[in-house]
């Protein structure tokens, strides 16, 4: 079955900086999501990482905040700009268009960021 | 707008003991209907899910939900709970196959010995 990786798995910043998180997949897929999951909650969509274009954001969420690049089928990240302690949160990507389920989403393992 | 319901937070169910987690949507049309379950320190494994046809779908590790149209309803079931399951289960709903999600906060899930 195809496999969906994320790095780093967990780091701990320092408010103010950037941290980028990389989701690679190993085989193409059509759509590729990043959600949010804050500390004892569910998880909230940042936005759609579309290839070779703009992400399109959900409310809430800016391209300032989480800059999002997807160059190809199998790859994209999600950068967390200017930390604050409130961005402390499990960030997961997903993919829609395995083999394994064509309409099904399928989530990656998470990277868990800390901000101090 | 789409919504997902889970009323319960926190359930805790005896091990060989049968299980039902509620789950509660608000769409006007049919929709796509999934259930996650996220063990600890862990990613999203996908459960089940319901698009159409039979309204009683079989997932994985023994798990199966229905679909109740008129309830708005599509809650996971499992005869017989194991100390491994002990998770925290999300409901989930798409207005398209292979479009984003909206979640449900979650149900914790214990399982005493």
């Amino acid at each position: 079955s195809a496999v969906i990786s994320q790095k780093p798995s967990r780091d701990i910043c320092q408010r103010g900086t950037s941290l980028t998180i990389q989701c690679q997949v190993d085989s193409q897929v059509t759509m590729m999501f990043w959600y949010r999951q804050q500390p004892g909650q569910s998880l909230t969509l940042i936005a759609t990482a579309n290839q070779g274009s703009e992400a399109t954001y959900e409310s809430g969420f800016v391209i300032d905040k989480f800059p999002i690049s997807r160059p190809n089928l199998t790859f994209s990240t999600l950068t967390v700009s200017n930390m604050s302690p409130e961005d402390s949160s499990i960030y997961l990507c997903s993919v829609v268009g395995l083999a394994s389920g064509a309409d099904t989403q399928y989530f990656g393992p998470g990277t868990r960021l800390t901000v101090l | 707008a789409q919504s997902v319901t889970q009323p319960d937070i926190h359930i805790t169910v005896s091990e060989g003991a049968s299980l039902e987690l509620r789950c509660n949507y608000s769409y006007g049309a049919t929709p796509y209907l999934f259930w996650y379950v996220q063990s600890p320190g862990q990613g999203l494994q996908l459960l089940l899910k319901y698009f159409s046809g039979d309204t009683l779908v079989q997932g994985i590790k023994g798990f199966e939900a229905e679909f109740k149209r008129s309830q708005s309803s599509f809650n996971l079931r499992k005869p017989s709970v194991h100390w491994s399951d002990a998770a925290e289960y999300f409901c989930a709903v798409s207005n398209q196959a292979g479009t984003a999600l909206i979640f449900g906060k979650g149900t914790t899930l214990s399982v005493s010995s």
